[in-house]
């Protein structure tokens, strides 16, 4: 079964600086989907940012990055010009590719606090 | 914006009674996940429906847990009976498949068995 992991479970960084949190995942798969999705303390599940693991191209969405190294099963997302706003739990998660389950299975989570 | 909308919010009950989690998916995804997070276990998969066809089920407890999509506007979840150990915030998620697809999930239900 696939797994991901998530070494820090605590970050903090300063308001206005980058962060990066990391995420690991075992697979034997080739094909399959990343994601990085934000939990503020409102509880709310929200999408950050998503990969495809037939992209070299690292995805990036406005503040926030992910480097995406495939032979070392990493994804680990960056946060750049960091805001109050951003402080929360983040949470990276795996999908297996076409033909196989829908699912997301999730890490643990890293809590990101940001510092004025 | 359409969202997922889950009820109740919050719920306090007591060891023994019976926990009922209702989940409107948006309409038109075709898949429906039920996860709970703990700070111990993070996010679990319960239980996912696909067309409203039980898939996964394997992460729920079967001898007091049960999911269920009467139909495509709604999704249960059910404990019976409850257990202080069942105290999670459950979540319901939603989407259209696979590939880069997101899930869209609802607020969570707090649950606390006393």
């Amino acid at each position: 079964a696939q797994t991901v992991t998530q070494s820090q479970p605590e970050m903090s960084v300063q308001e206005a600086e980058t962060v990066t949190l990391s995420c690991t995942y075992d697979t034997s798969e080739s094909d399959y989907y990343l994601f990085w999705y934000k939990q503020p303390p409102s509880r709310q599940m929200i999408l950050v940012i998503r990969q495809e693991a037939y992209k070299q191209q690292n995805a990036t969405e406005n503040r926030f990055s992910v480097n995406f190294q495939k032979a070392a099963k990493s994804f680990s997302l960056k946060i750049s010009d960091s805001q109050l706003g951003d402080a929360a739990m983040y949470f990276c998660a795996y999908r297996r590719g076409r033909g196989g389950s829908e699912k997301l299975v999730f890490g643990k989570g890293t809590k990101l606090t940001v510092n004025p | 914006d359409a969202r997922v909308t889950q009820t109740p919010r919050h719920k306090v009950t007591e060891m023994g009674q019976e926990v009922t989690m209702r989940c409107q998916p948006i309409l038109g995804h075709n898949t429906v996940f039920w996860y709970r997070q703990t700070m111990m276990q993070g996010l679990e998969l319960l239980a996912y429906f696909r067309n409203r066809a039980p898939l996964d089920d394997s992460g729920m407890p079967k001898d007091r847990f049960s999911a269920e999509m009467p139909d495509a506007t709604l999704a249960t979840l059910k404990i019976q009976p409850s257990e202080p150990r069942d105290s999670a915030v459950y979540f319901c998620a939603s989407g259209l498949g696979q590939g880069l697809s997101p899930l869209h999930f609802g607020n969570g239900t707090r649950l606390t068995v006393t």
